[in-house]
């Protein structure tokens, strides 16, 4: 079956720009994490969603950082006014029962 | 502060030696804990997880948790030059989704 997928994989952009990523979770999931990997680095928790409770956002590290999740399947972190501190991976899960996180391949992004 | 510390390594071993990973994590309510590899470039998959004190074994991976003194290993058996990669640990408190990663220590198997 289909695992989970983001979009896109690999963004360059102009320090100041905003930019979207995307993550599809596997069907049926319902938690969907986002962390945040830098070089050399483990993973950094932004946001956690489940079902249709309020997500957690306290991993978030900065208010130019925000996140949705449209009918509890898709989801799309948004960064406004990119710094170069931003330049990561950015890895997106999902899990059906809040253990075995399933990753997607993630999305490097650039800041220049 | 809940923290999670591996050691980043490298820990080189030899082809068919065991290979012995450690994770300490800091949070006494920790109820749940993951042993993840993650290959250069790619993103982690589970390898293990374990919620109880003791051995868990699967194939050649055994993880190891020892609630008192707040440590979690991952031994591999006959360590293979497929196995290198990073190793990394997470962890999850009772009541919690949240997982907290270790940085990882990177393994590498020398044929």
């Amino acid at each position: 079956g289909a695992g989970v997928s983001q979009s896109p994989s690999n963004k360059v952009t102009e320090k100041g720009k905003d930019v979207e990523l995307r993550c599809d979770p596997i069907s049926g999931h319902t938690a969907l994490y986002w962390y945040r990997q830098s070089l050399g680095q483990g993973l950094e928790f932004l946001i956690y969603f489940q079902g249709n409770s309020a997500p957690d956002k306290s991993g978030l590290p900065s208010d130019r950082f925000s996140a949705e999740r449209t009918g509890g399947s898709v989801s799309t972190l948004t960064i406004q006014r990119t710094q170069q501190e931003d330049s990561a991976v950015y890895l997106c899960a999902s899990s059906l029962d809040s253990d075995e996180q399933f990753f997607g391949p993630g999305t490097r992004l650039t800041v220049l | 502060q809940k923290e999670v510390e591996q050691n980043s390594g490298p820990l080189s071993v030899p082809e068919g030696a065991i290979a012995s990973l450690n994770c300490t994590y800091s949070d006494r309510g920790s109820q749940s804990f993951f042993w993840y590899r993650q290959y250069s470039g790619k993103s982690p998959e589970l390898i293990m997880f374990i919620y109880s004190n003791g051995d868990k074994e699967d194939g050649r991976f055994t993880a190891q948790l020892n609630k008192a003194s707040q440590y979690v290993s991952l031994l591999i058996r006959d360590s293979q030059p497929s196995d290198s990669a990073t190793y990394l640990c997470a962890v999850g408190s009772s009541g919690t989704y949240k997982y907290i990663f270790g940085t990882g220590t990177r393994l590498k198997v020398l044929a």
